[in-house]
């Protein structure tokens, strides 16, 4: 099977801009969840869909958000960027999501917000 | 905030020799993971124990849980240099959180 994909790779942005950056699932998997990582703050989690229903959140502000679509490919916006927003976004997916599946993560997308 | 937390932070070893890294989490837990990552890419998933397991084996790698410390190592036997790379714990999120709760990572070199 392929492995979970994410596009694009690199994205140079700047402030008060808005940026989507999206993720193909490894084929069958239904959950797909978000995960920031910044050298300051580590992994933190954003979100979590689930059969096209966002399932869990983490402690993000609005501007962060996201959806999935009926092939399980997701997708999250941030609009507004700021500096802070300048970080790797990884996606994971897995068949039944939560804590209890393996999760099998993408290359991610390194934003630079300038 | 942080579920788990993994010491050390950094560590250098020669090849050949044997890397442990711990890491202690606050909250009770169902299972704990860890994963790896190279330089600045995605997650691999290495290992995955249950609260009612203790010890686990895959290959070069032993992991133990002791759910009464609430803390978790990872042992890496007869390092090589391609497992040059930062290792996370993850746990699930406490309370049911449905999600996975990553430490800070230990970034761990071998020394050719």
């Amino acid at each position: 099977k392929a492995g979970v994909t994410q596009t694009p790779r690199y994205l140079i942005k700047t402030r008060g801009q808005q940026v989507t950056l999206s993720c193909s699932p490894i084929s069958g998997h239904r959950s797909v969840s978000w995960y920031q990582q910044t050298p300051g703050q580590g992994l933190q989690f954003l979100f979590e869909y689930f059969s096209e229903t966002q399932r869990n959140k983490g402690n993000f502000p609005g501007r962060f958000s996201g959806r999935q679509f009926s092939n399980s490919r997701s997708e999250m916006n941030v609009s507004t960027l700021e500096l802070g927003d300048s970080a790797l976004y990884l996606c994971a997916s897995s068949a039944r999501g939560g804590y209890t599946d393996t999760q099998y993560f993408g290359p991610g997308t390194r934003l630079t917000v300038l | 905030s942080q579920q788990g937390e993994e010491d050390p932070q950094a560590l250098s070893i020669q090849e050949g020799e044997n890397a442990t890294m711990n890491c202690s989490y606050k909250t009770s837990i169902n299972n704990l993971q860890w994963y790896r990552q190279n330089s600045g890419r995605g997650l691999v998933h290495l290992i995955l124990i249950r609260s009612n397991e203790r010890e686990k084996h895959s290959g070069r790698l032993r992991v133990t849980l002791d759910t009464s410390k609430k803390s978790s190592s990872l042992l890496i036997t007869a390092s090589r240099a391609a497992d040059t790379a930062s290792y996370f714990c993850a746990t699930d999120g406490g309370e049911g959180a449905q999600k996975l709760v990553f430490g800070q990572g230990t970034r761990l070199t071998i020394n050719p």
